[in-house]
C-alpha cells in the first residue's frame, strides 16, 4: 500500500488560509468517506484535527475544516497562527483493510 | 482524562525480539479498538496494526506481517505489541493509539507519548 501523496511543504502568514492536499485512488480515499487528518508537533504525538473528511472532534478549533473530491482530500486552516506552524499528516481506510498514512506537510507560519 | 503509556522500546539487534506494552487508562479499554502506528527518525506516520475492541480481530501493514503480532488483556487494561525478527527498519517511535468510536474509518483520537525502538548491531 503506497502512501497518500501529500505536498511536502505549505506556508502562509499570520490570518491568512491555506490548503494542504492529500491524494490517494479509488482504493483508499476515492472509495470512503473515511479520510482522517492529525497534527503534530515537533517531539509530540499526533492531534486528531478531522475524521470522515469533513468532521471535528469536541475542542478542534473550527478554523480547521475538510473536504473531498474523488481521490483527493484537503485539510484548509483558516486565519493562521503561529501556533499552527506543525507537520500535517492526511489517513484512510482502505479496501484491504489497512489504514495508510500521507507523507505528512510540514507547514510554516511566516 | 484518557491516557495511554507505552513501554518496552530500546536498543536490539537485528534479529532479536521485543514486546512493547501500552497501559491505558481513563476509558473502559474493551470497549475501543486499538492501534500501533509507527514513525522512523525524520519521518512520517506508519500505520502497523489494528486490533478489535474483543481483541478478535487484528490486521498488520505488510511490513509487519508474520513478524509483529497485537494482543490486548482487557482485564489488565494493557495494549501489547511482540515483535520479532526485527529488522534495521523497524527502528522508529512506536505510538499505541485509541480508536475514534465517533466516527468509522479508523481515526485515532488519542495517543500515547511513543516509545523509541533502535534496531541495530
Amino acid at each position: 500500500q503506497s502512501a497518500l501523496t501529500q505536498p511536502a511543504s505549505v506556508s502562509g502568514s499570520p490570518g491568512q488560509s491555506i490548503t494542504i492536499s492529500c491524494t490517494g485512488t479509488s482504493s483508499d480515499v476515492g472509495g470512503y468517506h473515511y479520510v482522517s487528518w492529525y497534527q503534530q508537533h515537533p517531539g509530540k504525538a499526533p492531534k486528531l484535527l478531522i475524521y470522515e473528511v469533513s468532521n471535528r472532534p469536541s475542542g478542534v478549533s473550527n478554523r480547521f475544516s475538510g473536504s473531498k473530491s474523488g481521490n483527493t482530500a484537503s485539510l484548509t486552516i483558516s486565519g493562521l497562527l503561529a501556533e499552527d506552524e506543525a507537520d500535517y499528516y492526511c489517513s484512510s481506510y482502505t479496501s484491504s483493510i489497512t489504514l495508510v498514512f500521507g507523507g505528512g506537510t510540514k507547514l510554516t507560519v511566516l | 482524562q484518557v491516557h495511554l503509556v507505552e513501554s518496552g522500546g530500546g536498543v536490539v539487534q537485528p534479529g532479536r525480539s521485543l514486546r512493547l506494552s501500552c497501559a491505558a487508562s481513563g476509558f473502559t479499554f474493551s470497549s475501543y479498538a486499538m492501534y500501533w502506528v509507527r514513525q522512523a527518525p525524520g519521518k512520517g506516520l506508519e500505520w502497523v496494526t489494528f486490533i478489535s475492541n474483543d481483541r478478535s480481530t487484528k490486521y498488520y501493514a505488510d511490513s509487519v506481517k508474520g513478524r509483529f503480532t497485537i494482543s490486548g488483556d482487557n482485564s489488565k487494561n494493557t495494549l501489547y505489541l511482540q515483535m520479532n525478527s526485527l529488522r534495521v527498519e523497524d527502528t522508529a517511535v512506536y505510538y499505541c493509539g485509541r480508536d475514534s468510536a465517533s466516527g468509522s474509518g479508523w481515526p485515532i483520537d488519542y495517543w500515547g507519548q511513543g516509545t523509541l525502538v533502535t534496531v541495530s548491531s
